[in-house]
């Protein structure tokens, strides 16, 4: 059965700090990993999503990694920003359902 | 593109009320999700259709809860009668189809059930 962790639950940090987010899974065989960013009272924005062919996706100042042998993903964030803040998600899709399965999050506080 | 659209993003119920919620997916999405998110949790997968069929509704409570997507469109979520427990967030997305594609999220709909 496939689970998903993030580590870690919280992370404070000053502006302009470069950042990593992990996310490990325990079942290798997904179809896919999509990070999202949840605001809070608000719905999931899709921020990455990489297929299991691939080892990265960037888009602006986001870089997220797959190493499937490890089961672990990584989200860094460069040069963090106050709008940054917010709850991390990530999801893998795989198995024979097919579903998203779901990590609890990491609640990223970006101080001025 | 229009995103996900979600109505409404608030509502307040007694318990053993009714309710419905609806969403409106991306154009062209053949695949619409409900999921429940309670806080603290991940979203979890209440239903999936494809086009206008049923693909997985093993998570959906289908003693109190319904759900349709007539034409392959817009879908309805209801709950009859609703419990304290069902206090979450309801969240609509789709994908184009297929196991490749991203999710696309709606606001989601608040759920007080009081």
């Amino acid at each position: 059965k496939q689970e998903v962790t993030q580590i870690p639950a919280a992370l404070s940090v000053p502006e302009g700090e470069n950042l990593v987010l992990n996310c490990s899974f325990t079942d290798s065989a997904i179809y896919n990993l999509q990070w999202f960013r949840q605001d809070p009272g608000k719905g999931l924005t899709s921020l990455l999503l990489i297929q299991s062919s691939q080892r990265e996706q960037t888009s602006g100042r986001l870089n997220a990694s797959l190493d499937k042998s490890s089961g672990r993903s990584t989200l860094y964030i460069a040069a963090s920003q106050p709008g940054d803040s917010a709850t991390y998600l990530c999801a893998v899709k795989g198995g024979n359902n097919r579903k998203l399965i779901w990590g609890l999050g990491t609640s990223l506080a970006v101080n001025p | 593109e229009a995103g996900v659209a979600q109505s409404p993003r608030y509502k307040i119920i007694e318990k053993r009320q009714s309710v419905a919620f609806w969403c409106n997916p991306i154009s062209g999405h053949a695949t619409l999700y409900w999921y429940q998110q309670i806080l603290g949790q991940g979203p979890k997968l209440l239903i999936q259709f494809q086009n206008n069929g049923v693909v997985d509704d093993s998570q959906l409570p289908k003693d109190r809860f319904s759900a349709e997507r007539l034409k392959g469109v817009d879908s309805t979520l209801k709950i009859q009668p609703a419990k304290l427990e069902d206090s979450a967030v309801y969240l609509c997305a789709s994908s184009r189809g297929g196991t490749s594609y991203e999710q696309y999220f709606g606001p989601g709909t608040r759920l007080t059930v009081t």
